[in-house]
């Protein structure tokens, strides 16, 4: 059973970087089944999908955040990142990495979640 | 204007059917995506439903019971989730999701209470 866990800090400085890990186990994160998601959801509202990664290391990102997000994967550790910069109050949310197959798309595995909040 | 338009809440009583919508915007045809469904309780991630293109094209979500079912409207343009034999455990938000213009997309949600 593929099971993720998000890591970071809870708070968040405006104009900082905001950083979180997703662990992975259970399943490799090399798998070349799947990628592997960041999805955000602010309280009370709808999922916003912020970008993917493949093993290889290849990334999409949505247009509107693109200038600001990095994923990054560290397979030796079963892990990818999110960093995402110049943060305002805008990007407090509850943060979710997820898995999706390849050919059959849908987020079949998530994280907890994590709340990260943007305030001084 | 919304690439994805759900009702904000709907209700419905235990043992009923609840028909779920998810519209795609003026310009894209339904017929041509996949939807994707997920149901959230409160305080969890979303957990994965169902897919649906087609009778040729659809996929259940793990273990997900055969009560979940999707369709489409093409007329409204729409992707729909049912519900039937409706439970207090369904009681949850459902969102829908398609991939557009390289990237998934999400609807706002639709709350659904049973009672």
């Amino acid at each position: 059973q593929v099971q993720l866990q998000e890591s970071g800090p809870g708070l968040v400085k405006p104009s900082q970087t905001l950083s979180l890990t997703c662990s992975v186990s259970g399943g490799s994160i090399s798998s070349d089944c799947c990628y592997w998601s960041w999805i955000r959801q602010p309280a009370g509202k709808g999922l916003e999908w912020i970008g993917r990664i493949y093993s290889s290391g290849s990334t999409d990102y949505i247009p509107s955040l693109k200038s600001r997000v990095t994923i990054s994967v560290d397979t030796s550790k079963n892990q990818f990142s999110l960093k995402l910069s110049s943060v305002t109050a805008a990007d407090t949310a509850v943060y979710f990495c997820a898995r999706a197959e390849k050919y059959t798309g849908g987020f079949d595995y998530w994280g907890q979640g994590s709340l990260v909040t943007v305030s001084s | 204007q919304a690439v994805l338009t759900q009702p904000s809440s709907l209700s419905a009583s235990p043992g009923a059917s609840a028909s779920l919508t998810c519209t795609l915007r003026s310009g894209i045809n339904v017929a041509l995506y996949r939807i994707y469904w997920y149901q959230q309780k409160p305080g969890s991630p979303p957990q994965y439903l169902l897919r649906f293109k087609s009778d040729s094209d659809k996929q259940q979500g793990s273990g997900v019971p055969s009560r979940f079912s999707g369709s489409k409207d093409a007329s409204a343009n729409a992707g729909i989730l049912l519900i039937s034999g409706l439970q207090s455990e369904d009681e949850a938000d459902y969102h829908c999701m398609i991939w557009h213009s390289s990237a998934w997309v999400f609807g706002g949600g639709t709350k659904l209470t049973v009672l």
